[in-house]
């Protein structure tokens, strides 16, 4: 089954403490990315990625890290999380030949205290 | 820059009442249009989609036309259920923008029976 799946589905952290969310798709989506959504604002663009070793910024991408080792995983890293960094994530994929058309994983809720 | 604005909401709706949701859009090339669905507890997922001007998307019941004139692409639907209670994310993506996906905030919609 076609899938993107990022791990934990939800965490309660405190601030200050390093943590990673995961994101994996078995797909063989070129490209990958990272939203946070937050009410009446939709969802923001934080990072992205258009191949292995090749990420660049969104909208929103102070606080979070990225790396891209390998085409299928697209780890987001909050290495000294802050409260207003409290948020649903997502992790999407596609081909880069249909921008546009994405697959979200579930979700993960952050609470940062 | 490119931008995406969709009406607020929240819509609600008796079942069988039709369904219109607006949404209007900025871009500087020649976008492709789309519609994502997001149920309560999901990440988010492709409705319907339109790639040049004309284009008609449709799914499940949904329609949506491309309007160049207008900049518009609003969501159509001519008889709602209950299931497509849910939130409806109008957004585009411009190769000329890098891949980047815009979001409109979402229109949440209720249906009642």
């Amino acid at each position: 089954e076609a899938q993107v799946t990022q791990n934990p589905r939800y965490l309660i952290t405190v601030t200050g403490k390093k943590l990673t969310v995961t994101c994996s798709q078995n797909m063989n989506h070129e490209y990958m990315s990272w939203y946070r959504q937050d009410p009446g604002l939709g969802l923001r663009q934080i990072y992205y990625s258009m191949n292995v070793e090749v990420t660049d910024k969104g909208d929103v991408p102070e606080g979070y890290k990225v790396s891209r080792k390998e085409k299928r995983n697209f780890p987001l890293i909050l290495e000294s999380p802050s409260p207003n960094q409290t948020s649903l994530y997502f992790c999407a994929s596609s081909y880069t030949g249909v921008p546009g058309e994405l697959f979200f994983g579930e979700g993960s809720r952050l609470t940062v205290l | 820059g490119n931008s995406v604005t969709q009406m607020e909401g929240p819509v609600t709706l008796s079942e069988e009442a039709f369904l219109t949701i607006n949404c209007t859009y900025t871009a500087t090339g020649y976008p492709s249009l789309f519609w994502y669905v997001q149920y309560p507890g999901e990440g988010l997922q492709l409705l319907l989609k339109a790639t040049k001007a004309d284009d008609k998307g449709s799914n499940k019941g949904f329609e949506a036309t491309y309007r160049k004139e207008t900049t518009s692409f609003h969501l159509e639907k001519g008889s709602v259920q209950v299931s497509d209670s849910a939130v409806y994310f109008c957004a585009l993506s411009d190769r000329a923008g890098g891949f980047k996906t815009i979001f409109g905030a979402g229109t949440r919609l209720f249906v009642k029976a």
